[in-house]
């Protein structure tokens, strides 16, 4: 079955605490972005990847890395959290080729930061 | 930078229509979407329209793109139980492929 998987789904830290997130995709998919979604904010990206070792920050980076060692993973990292990253996290994957390009979304990241 | 805007809260009864209206500001947008998220799960595309098009329809879902007034709207035919969701719009930067999202709007579906 095609699919985003993200782990862990749900995970509550203290601040200061470095944590990642782990996001996999089947589909051998190029493209691969983190989004956070707040109420009232929508979904906005964190930081993408257009393939292996190519990454760059979206709209919101500060406090976040990331690595593409491997095309199917594209890992979030906190290397400090702080309770403004209490969010819920989405890891998405595309083709780049075609045309409109769906967007496959994660189940989610639950994250509560004390 | 874009801007997507969406009204948050929607209540309509079962059988009647529901539109959800959205505004963006960047014209270069070339693809427009509206996706669906159920409680507790992830984001599911429901459907999209390129943006030389006006109209698209698929079974249930009508979507009208107002280029000039940059206005999205999503029309639900004869909304069931199972359409509560949020539904947001997103429209794609061509160059980064980050999707802009609106805030979602939240369909409540009463029996």
């Amino acid at each position: 079955e095609a699919q985003v998987t993200q782990n862990p789904r749900y995970l509550i830290t203290v601040t200061g605490k470095k944590l990642t997130v782990t996001c996999s995709q089947n589909m051998n998919h190029e493209y691969m972005s983190w989004y956070r979604q707040d109420p009232g904010l929508g979904l906005r990206q964190i930081y993408y990847s257009m393939n292996v070792e190519v990454t760059d920050k979206g709209d919101v980076p500060e406090g976040y890395k990331v690595s593409r060692k491997e095309k199917r993973n594209f890992p979030l990292i906190l290397e400090s959290p702080s309770p403004n990253q209490t969010s819920l996290y989405f890891c998405a994957s595309s083709t780049t080729s075609g045309s409109y390009n769906e967007q496959f979304f994660g189940p989610g990241t639950r994250l509560t930061v004390l | 930078g874009e801007d997507v805007e969406q009204s948050l809260f929607l209540s309509v009864r079962e059988g009647d229509s529901s539109v959800i209206n959205c505004t963006y500001t960047d014209s270069s947008s070339t693809y427009l979407y509206w996706y669906k998220q159920e409680p507790g799960a992830g984001l599911q595309l429901l459907t999209y329209i390129f943006s030389n098009m006006d109209m698209k329809q698929d079974q249930r879902l009508t979507v009208l793109l107002n280029k000039k007034d940059k206005h999205l709207s999503l029309r639900i035919a004869d909304t069931q139980t199972g359409d509560s969701a949020i539904y947001f719009c997103a429209e794609r930067d061509t160059g980064r492929r980050a999707l802009t999202f609106g805030s979602g709007t939240r369909l409540q579906v009463q029996p």
